[in-house]
């Protein structure tokens, strides 16, 4: 939609195992998000980004840890996998001027995690 | 803590009736309110974006409202249709939850019957 791309789309790994999650914008928007949702808790913010190398925890961010490095990219690593972390993994872009005000969030296809 | 809450949980209309789906919040002291929509498996697509200083926003058949007073915000679907079927989030950025963070509702899903 907004030029916002995650890999992999689906993932299937084994406990205790690191895993990495991309997300690329092609926007230029200052802000990133990742979200995590499951069904019925909706989505939750796990951890944000307000500009290269400064991010800040969400409301589920223990098990999980992320690095802005450039713009356009956003990285949510697990360190070590466990079950409860099957979910379906959400990055979102906000604040830019394109497409709408410069609050208006943005979301990604998805990356649909599953942790055996 | 801010709460969002989307009731009911699920909806199912006949094609071509006018439908209001409802999101209401518990601090009134937000920014904005942003309507979403998602099909099945696929991620979420920006439908309106309230600020706090609107009343409404119009995009085609879909109006959405917002009253902070009363911490409710309504998206109203005219002429509703079969491709209308989703699940729709309301998500609220504000004080409690700090700029650029949103709080979102558990959604949602409704299903419009040919």
């Amino acid at each position: 939609d907004a030029g916002i791309t995650q890999s992999p789309r689906h993932k299937v790994t084994e406990t205790g195992t690191p895993v990495t999650l991309r997300c690329h914008q092609t926007e230029n928007h200052r802000y990133m998000y990742w979200y995590r949702q499951d069904p019925g808790h909706g989505l939750r913010l796990i951890h944000y980004s307000y500009g290269v190398k400064d991010t800040d925890k969400g409301e589920v961010s223990d098990g999980y840890s992320v690095s802005r490095s450039k713009t356009e990219d956003f990285l949510l690593t697990l360190e070590s996998a466990t079950s409860s972390q099957t979910s379906v993994y959400f990055c979102a872009i906000s604040g830019g001027l394109a497409g709408g005000t410069y609050n208006e969030q943005f979301f990604g296809p998805g990356t649909r995690l599953t942790v055996l | 803590k801010q709460e969002v809450t989307q009731i009911p949980a699920a909806l199912s209309v006949p094609e071509g009736e006018n439908l209001v789906l409802n999101c209401s919040f518990t601090d009134s002291a937000i920014y904005n309110l942003q309507w979403f929509r998602q099909d099945p498996g696929k991620g979420l697509t920006s439908l309106l974006l309230i600020q706090s200083s609107q009343r409404e926003q119009t995009s085609g058949r879909l109006n959405a409202s917002l009253d902070k007073s009363s911490g409710r915000s309504t998206l109203y679907i005219a002429a509703s249709q079969p491709g209308d079927s989703a699940t729709y989030l309301c998500a609220v950025e504000g004080a409690t939850s700090g700029t650029y963070k949103y709080i979102f509702g558990t959604g949602t899903r409704l299903k419009v019957l040919a």
